[in-house]
């Protein structure tokens, strides 16, 4: 099993440009994450799936958008880069439902280090 | 918004020493986990405590979780410079067990284990 995965591990983008972040997870886990993580700071919420088809914010949702068309996968937009998105992104994935209902372990991907310039 | 914040932000010790790090947080909260992170990778679920354990162990890691006041520590027993890395705690606030776990992260302590 490759686990979480994403892709690209590097970017640069120059401000207004558009890119997209894919993440895949082969663990067939019904939610996944996206967060992002600034220097010094622990991970932040930008949005989350329950499910195929369902997406939900989190805490710094704007700026970005997500979809969920496959279960194993999850993308993360971003329509008009800005210099405020540079960052690390990483994805996460866990079980729902009645198995995460005690909690349950988030598995992370590498992560993308996106620079906007 | 931080629900969980990590003491120290940082912890450097000599190899064979135990290193305790500890975490508070301020809502009430379903589950209480650990997470490590390397230099440059993703994170690794470490330990996952509930809100109704006080205690557990895994291999040379002991985590405590104190509701009452709302703090956890995490003790890492006879270090080893492997450990050198980042530790998070991150708190499930959900008061009724519903919806999807959504958690929240501290801002982390770096460890580092001098040989």
């Amino acid at each position: 099993n490759a686990g979480v995965t994403q892709t690209p591990k590097f970017r640069v983008l120059k401000t207004g440009q558009s890119m997209t972040l894919l993440c895949a997870q082969d663990m067939n886990h019904e939610y996944m994450y996206w967060y992002r993580q600034d220097p010094g700071m622990g991970l932040r919420l930008i949005h989350y799936s329950v499910g195929e088809g369902t997406t939900a914010k989190g805490e710094v949702p704007d700026g970005y958008n997500v979809s969920r068309l496959k279960k194993q996968n999850f993308l993360l937009g971003l329509e008009s880069a800005a210099p405020s998105q540079t960052s690390v992104y990483f994805c996460a994935s866990t079980h729902g439902g009645i198995k995460a209902s005690g909690g349950a372990t988030q598995y992370f991907g590498p992560g993308t280090r996106l620079t906007v310039l | 918004s931080q629900q969980g914040e990590e003491d120290p932000q940082a912890l450097s010790i000599q190899e064979g020493e135990n290193a305790t790090m500890n975490c508070s947080y301020k809502t009430s909260i379903n589950n209480l986990q650990w997470y490590r992170q390397n230099s440059g990778r993703g994170l690794v679920h470490l330990i996952l405590i509930r809100s109704n354990e006080r205690e557990k162990h895994s291999g040379r890691l002991r985590v405590t979780l104190d509701t009452s006041k709302k703090s956890s520590s995490l003790l890492i027993t006879a270090s080893r410079a492997a450990d050198t890395a980042s530790y998070f705690c991150a708190t499930d606030p959900r008061h009724i067990i519903q919806g999807a776990q959504k958690l929240v992260f501290g801002q982390g302590t770096r460890l580092t284990i001098n040989p």
